[in-house]
């Protein structure tokens, strides 16, 4: 079975400063990994994915992972932080099971952006 | 763009009421899921279904049933509402493993069910 933990539930960071999110997996198979963002009342958008091949990886609103396999972790990165980017994020993996597929989400990180 | 809808963005119900969470999806996807939202816990996964008339339990069934009659279309139902299923209820929606994408999930905006 997988897991996903995501380090700090809460992370603070100053507008124009590095954002770094950190989250952790187990999985006794190749998995796939997932970043999510949540807006306040609204649903999760996908932010970037690692499948297979190059791994780092790039997503929207400028925001970019690294998968690393011998360290278990798929950290999220932006290197400047915008107002705009103040959300709950959301690290997920992903296994092939039979009939299809399912994620498993970590708890969240909400990040706070101050001026 | 894949589009999932949720019928309420708001639900407030008495305890004991019966109660239809609806979600539609509009790209043909074989795979829905439904999720409960919490605070501190992240998404836990209620059921899941692979194709028409096929359901399958998540990690939190318990309360819980669903109906999947059309393809586009997957129901959650709270046969007798309590307290503690106040909750964000999201539902999902993934196309289906043999387009060989990577599972990544399209989700609707969210019901935010009140149960007093």
């Amino acid at each position: 079975a997988q897991s996903v933990t995501q380090l700090g539930s809460h992370v603070s960071v100053s507008e124009g400063a590095l954002v770094l999110l950190r989250c952790n997996y187990s999985s006794s198979v190749p998995p796939y990994l997932f970043w999510y963002v949540q807006y306040p009342n609204q649903g999760l958008q996908l932010l970037l994915k690692y499948t297979t091949g190059a791994t780092l990886v790039k997503g929207i609103n400028g925001f970019e992972a690294e998968f690393k396999k011998s360290e278990t972790s798929f950290h999220l990165t932006k290197p400047s932080a915008h107002m705009s980017d103040a959300a709950e994020y959301f690290c997920a993996v992903s296994v092939r099971e039979t009939s299809g597929s399912r994620l498993t989400f970590g708890e969240g990180t909400q990040l706070t952006v101050n001026p | 763009d894949v589009k999932v809808t949720q019928s309420s963005r708001y639900l407030v119900k008495r305890t004991g009421e019966k109660v239809f969470l609806e979600c539609v999806q509009d790209m043909d996807h074989e795979n829905m899921f439904w999720y409960r939202q919490d605070p501190g816990l992240g998404l836990r996964l209620i059921y899941f279904s692979y194709d028409v008339k096929m359901k399958e339990k998540g990690d939190i069934p318990e309360g819980y049933s669903v109906s999947r009659e059309k393809k586009e279309r997957f129901s959650l139902i709270l046969e007798s509402a309590s307290t503690n299923q106040t909750s964000m209820y999201l539902c999902a929606s993934s196309p289906p493993l043999r387009t060989g994408g990577a599972y990544e999930q399209y989700f609707g905006p969210g019901t935010r069910l009140t149960v007093t």
